[in-house]
């Protein structure tokens, strides 16, 4: 079955304590996406990596990391979350369609963060 | 810039119509629709190509004004499990970012 894991779905950490919040799919796709999703602004995407070692910021990249270091992974760091990260997250994972162009986006079942 | 939804909310009740509308200030390269139901991710509708071609689930329709950067997302003869709220996605270029609108939240009563 297709499907985008991540863990863990919800979480309440202390302002300044370093987290990763994993996401790992099962299709071989080469684009990954994590999008934050707060009320009123939709989702906003905040890094995206199209193959391994390839990343590049989306609209809201300030505060957080990402490594690809394998197709499955793309985890999202946050060394130092203050209370403006509480949020909503969800990772992604895209498929190509006609070979190079951005397809269905699979998500994540999403983790919802609360920073105090 | 994210692309601009309306309207931000509708109630419908079943069998009745709706558009939603997604505009953008950028030209556009395709645009993707996506339905959130409460509490779940966004699952896949439709992709629109620029030049025509489409891809996504039967019972949904959807076009793509190019010129005007628009596209429009058609609810025909709802059905409650059309409830949820209806994002658009754009990219600007062939890959890259995706950028959603805000939403738009449908509500479909018996």
């Amino acid at each position: 079955e297709a499907q985008v894991t991540q863990n863990p779905r919800y979480l309440i950490t202390v302002t300044g304590k370093k987290l990763t919040v994993t996401c790992s799919q099962n299709m071989n796709h080469e684009y990954m996406s994590w999008y934050r999703q707060d009320p009123g602004l939709g989702l906003r995407q905040i890094y995206y990596s199209m193959n391994v070692e390839v990343t590049d910021k989306g609209d809201v990249p300030e505060g957080y990391k990402v490594s690809r270091k394998e197709k499955r992974n793309f985890p999202l760091i946050l060394e130092s979350p203050s209370p403006n990260q509480t949020s909503l997250y969800f990772c992604a994972s895209t498929s190509r369609w006609r070979g190079g162009l951005e397809g269905e986006a699979f998500f994540g079942q999403g983790t919802r963060l609360t920073v105090v | 810039q994210q692309p601009v939804q309306s309207p931000q909310a509708v109630i419908l009740r079943e069998g009745e119509d709706a558009v939603i509308n997604c505009s953008s200030s950028k030209a556009l390269y395709s645009v993707h629709w996506y339905r959130q139901k409460h509490g779940e991710a966004p699952v896949f509708l439709m992709i629109l190509l620029k030049g025509g071609e489409q891809k996504g689930h039967e019972k949904i329709s959807a076009s793509f004004n190019e010129k005007k950067q628009q596209s429009s997302l058609y609810l025909t003869a709802s059905q409650l499990s059309y409830s949820g709220t209806y994002f658009c996605g754009i990219y600007t270029d062939s890959w890259g970012k995706l950028q959603f609108g805000a939403g738009t939240q449908v509500v479909v009563t018996p």
